[in-house]
């Protein structure tokens, strides 16, 4: 079974920044998994950040980015704020109808 | 603007019924995919089930395969998920959410449902 993956928890200082990264107990995450990012604060519903590996939803402010770097997804925040301080989910497309969420990144702002 | 509201949570007896709904605006519903993605408390996200813009394909989860059933109405432009058979462990929040391009675009406000006794 496919285990998408994702750091627990990051910190980052304000004003700094951090790369969150989304990879596969086995094999590569690549554009053909379309990932996805969505930030989520407790008690509020999801919000899209990225889908398509790079491309910002609307709204999304310039600073938040993705990519792939090496063999995983990465989501970079550059110049964090403390309304940033939220969990982090990436999902992945595996394919045949089956879409998969890592487990998420806590990330704190201090 | 895009709004799915969504309805249909509540408190069902383990082995019980209940069907979600999603209202839908703000976009052309009969052109978009769909989904449901579930949060159980205290825990991370969850995708459970997709349809196609036709309703033609219907994928689901594994663990909930053969007790939910996802459908859509869309001359109502509303998407439904009609969930059987229920376990403690499907009590969570239920979120709707508009594919696009294989990612989940704008959500629903989410519904919980809680299985217990």
């Amino acid at each position: 079974q496919t285990v998408v993956t994702q750091e627990p928890s990051f910190s980052v200082s304000p004003g700094g920044t951090v790369t969150l990264t989304c990879g596969l107990s086995s094999g590569s995450v690549s554009t053909s998994n379309y990932p996805s990012w969505y930030q989520q604060t407790p008690g509020q519903a999801p919000r899209t950040l990225i889908y398509t590996t790079n491309t910002r939803s609307s709204g999304v402010p310039d600073r938040f980015s993705g990519s792939i770097l090496g063999n995983k997804a990465a989501l970079t925040i550059t110049g964090a704020q403390a309304d940033d301080e939220s969990d982090y989910y990436c999902m992945l497309f595996m394919g045949s109808g089956i879409w998969v969420f890592g487990g998420g990144t806590k990330l704190t702002v201090l | 603007q895009v709004q799915l509201v969504q309805s249909g949570g509540g408190v069902v007896w383990p082995g019980g019924s209940l069907r979600l709904s999603c209202a839908a605006s703000g976009f052309t519903f009969s052109s978009c995919g769909m989904h449901w993605v579930r949060q159980a408390p205290g825990k991370g996200l969850e995708w459970v089930a997709y349809i196609r813009s036709d309703g033609g394909d219907k994928y689901y989860v594994d663990s909930v395969k053969g007790r939910f059933t996802i459908s859509r109405d869309n001359s109502k432009n509303t998407l439904y998920l009609e969930m059987n058979s229920l376990r403690a462990e499907d009590t969570a929040v239920f979120y709707c959410a508009k594919d696009l391009t294989w990612s989940l675009d704008s959500w629903g406000q989410g519904t919980l449902v809680t299985v217990s006794s």
